[in-house]
This record gives C-alpha cells, structure tokens and sequence, in this order.
C-alpha cells in the first residue's frame, strides 16, 4: 500500500488561514482528494483532484499538490470547520491510500 | 438528491459473517460504482474494495481479498459488501460511498456517502 503522512493535529484562530499536510513519495504524480469527517457524520468530500471544490463546498478550501506535498488550506477558518481531515491520494491503476487524519481545532 | 442508505447495526461473534446493505436513490445506480470504506474506533479510515455496478467489476484492498465479497443488485439500486471470519479488530464503522468508473478507469473521489454501519464483533 501507499502511505501518506498527517500531522496529527492542526489548531488555528478564528478568521486565519489553517493548512494541513499529506505527504507522500512522488505525492504530486497521484491526485489527491480531502475529507472532513466530524462526530457523527459521513465524511464530505471538500477537494478533489488536487484543488477542485465540489458544489456546496466552500470557497474558503483550497487544495495544492506537488512534489512528495499537498496541502488543504482553509482560508478564513471558522468554527464550524472545527473537524478531522483526511487526505486521499490514487492515480490510475492503483489503490486508493488515505491518510491517517489531522485533527484541526479551531480555538 | 444522492442518497445512499445503510442497514443497521450488527453485533457478531468472532469467526462469524457480516453483510452490509446500501441502498442508493436520486441518481442512475448503473452508472456508477460503490466502494466501501472503515473506520475502527480512534482510527482512520481505510479502504476496502469498490464494484462497478453497471459490469460488476470488483477491485479488493489486498488485506481483504479472500475475506470480502462486494455485489450489487440493479433491481433495487443496493450494494452488498459481506465480510467472513470476522475478528475483534474488524469492529468499526462501515460506509458505502459513491465514485464514478469507466470500462477503464476509476475516478476515486468519494462524492457521496452512506451514515455508516457500526458493526461490533465480540464474543
């Protein structure tokens, strides 16, 4: 399997800019796609393809890929994106690997 | 709307089978596949496998193969993924969730998810 790397947490003021890392060999060769899970709920696809944002989503999430690095930044953190997040990465013919979750606070 | 709706919790003893039902509405069911992802209490998630509904492909995470089995059923729009031989370490949450394939490629974003499946395995 493929692994990719998070921190395990991220913390960040109300209204900064939070940026969360997923690194992995020759990372920037596969894409990548982020989750946010919270308690209790399924996990929400907030990029995909690297730095595409699906409908509803926030343009307050970015996403970036390249090298052995990508990184979900989320510009002007609120409250409400007080959650985990995980980073996913495939490329064609093989397996999708996650990674193993940030936990961003907001404080 | 995209809809995918689990079964509810199990409880299971150890060397027992579980399967987990998804069911999926507000889109054609055909046209897309069906993975199954896991969580464990107080860890990540983790990917099992997916089925290409419209050809019935399956692709199985290499710690599952010969443990897992995937099938959809087109009649009513719902996806199975059974797990045998089940261990402690098998309990987690379960989610089904939505990706789109071709006859050749797999676009391996999740775009849509189940509530997941709590599946507890303990004597």
């Amino acid at each position: 399997s493929y692994d990719l790397t998070q921190p395990p947490s991220v913390s960040v003021s109300p209204g900064q800019t939070a940026s969360v890392t997923c690194s992995g060999v020759k990372l920037g060769d596969k894409f990548v796609c982020w989750y946010q899970l919270k308690p209790g709920q399924s996990p929400l696809l907030v990029i995909y393809q690297d730095s595409k944002r699906p409908s509803g989503i926030p343009e307050r999430f970015s996403g970036s890929n390249s090298g052995n690095t990508a990184t979900l930044t989320i510009s002007g953190t609120q409250a409400m994106d007080d959650a985990d997040y995980y980073c996913q990465a495939w490329a064609s013919s093989t397996a999708p690997s996650f990674g193993g979750g940030t936990k961003l606070t907001v404080l | 709307q995209v809809q995918l709706v689990q079964s509810e919790a199990e409880v299971k003893k150890p060397g027992a089978s579980v399967k987990v039902s998804c069911k999926a509405s507000g889109y054609s069911f055909s046209n897309y596949a069906i993975a199954w992802v896991r969580q464990a209490p107080g860890q990540g998630l983790e990917w099992m496998g997916r089925i290409s509904v419209y050809n019935g492909n399956t692709e199985y995470a290499q710690k599952f193969q010969g443990r897992v089995t995937m099938t959809a059923d087109t009649s009513t729009s719902t996806a199975h993924m059974e797990l045998r031989s089940l261990r402690s370490d098998d309990t987690a949450v379960y989610y089904c969730a939505r990706l789109y394939c071709t006859e050749t490629t797999c676009y391996y974003n999740f775009d849509s998810w189940g509530q997941g499946t709590l599946v507890t395995v303990s004597s």
